[in-house]
């Protein structure tokens, strides 16, 4: 049973829009989440975190928004760049030193 | 900010032998670390927890004599995948906690399988 979903297993934007990408969650208990980055035959690259006590962080180009309520949380890029292909792994965690568990991932395609 | 890295980058072995993947955080004590499997199209499979000093904890599924875990010191984890089958052809990565911060990925290993 998958704790973290993320639908879409990919998605093309064009460069310069808004990209943005979504997942789900089911288990309440889940207290921190974070968006990892990863491209090919590398290890994933943390991005961005947002604890549940907020419902919006902001780093640069980079917002993610969580929706408690519905256990949905999504990762807003803007504007896109041809550097943010890659594949996006939402992950989800009970605390921040806690194990992380990861959705499948969402691969990004920047066209020009 | 954190560094973790991981030795060999790339390995490939015959069916039977036994690997060794290393992980070592650069700049930080890590009393936690943590082995994931990344299969082709899917998630990242969190493995194990390794904790320095004490026994790792495995995820279910994992077979603990097979993908044998040592934490020996607070900057090194070890996995070993023994008696090893190209179905444990893999990319494995690990992760260690900074306490002040969120986890840090090593670069993981690709490990093939023949």
């Amino acid at each position: 049973d998958q704790q973290v979903k993320q639908n879409s297993p990919s998605l093309s934007v064009q460069e310069g829009r808004i990209s943005i990408l979504n997942c789900d969650y089911t288990n309440s208990m889940f207290d921190y989440f974070l968006w990892y980055k990863k491209y090919p035959a590398e290890g994933p690259t943390f991005l961005i975190s947002i604890s549940s006590i907020k419902d919006k962080n902001e780093d640069g180009r980079f917002t993610v928004f969580l929706n408690k309520s519905a256990k949905h949380l999504s990762l807003h890029i803007v504007p896109s760049q041809p550097g943010d292909s890659a594949v996006y792994f939402c992950a989800a965690s009970p605390n921040r030193d806690d194990k992380i568990i990861f959705g499948k991932g969402t691969r990004l395609h920047i066209l020009p | 900010g954190a560094v973790v890295s991981q030795h060999p980058s790339r390995v490939i072995c015959k069916s039977g032998t036994s690997v060794k993947i290393e992980c070592r955080s650069l700049d930080f004590q890590a009393t936690t670390m943590f082995w994931y499997r990344q299969f082709p199209k899917q998630s990242l499979m969190l493995m194990a927890t390794s904790n320095e000093g004490s026994k790792a904890t495995y995820e279910q599924g994992v077979e603990k004599d097979k993908f044998l875990i040592n934490h020996a010191s607070l900057t090194l984890s070890t996995l070993t995948v023994t008696s090893a089958h190209p179905e444990d052809s893999s990319f494995y990565i690990c992760s260690a906690n900074q306490r002040t911060d969120t986890q840090y990925f090593g670069p993981g290993t690709r490990l093939t399988v023949l």
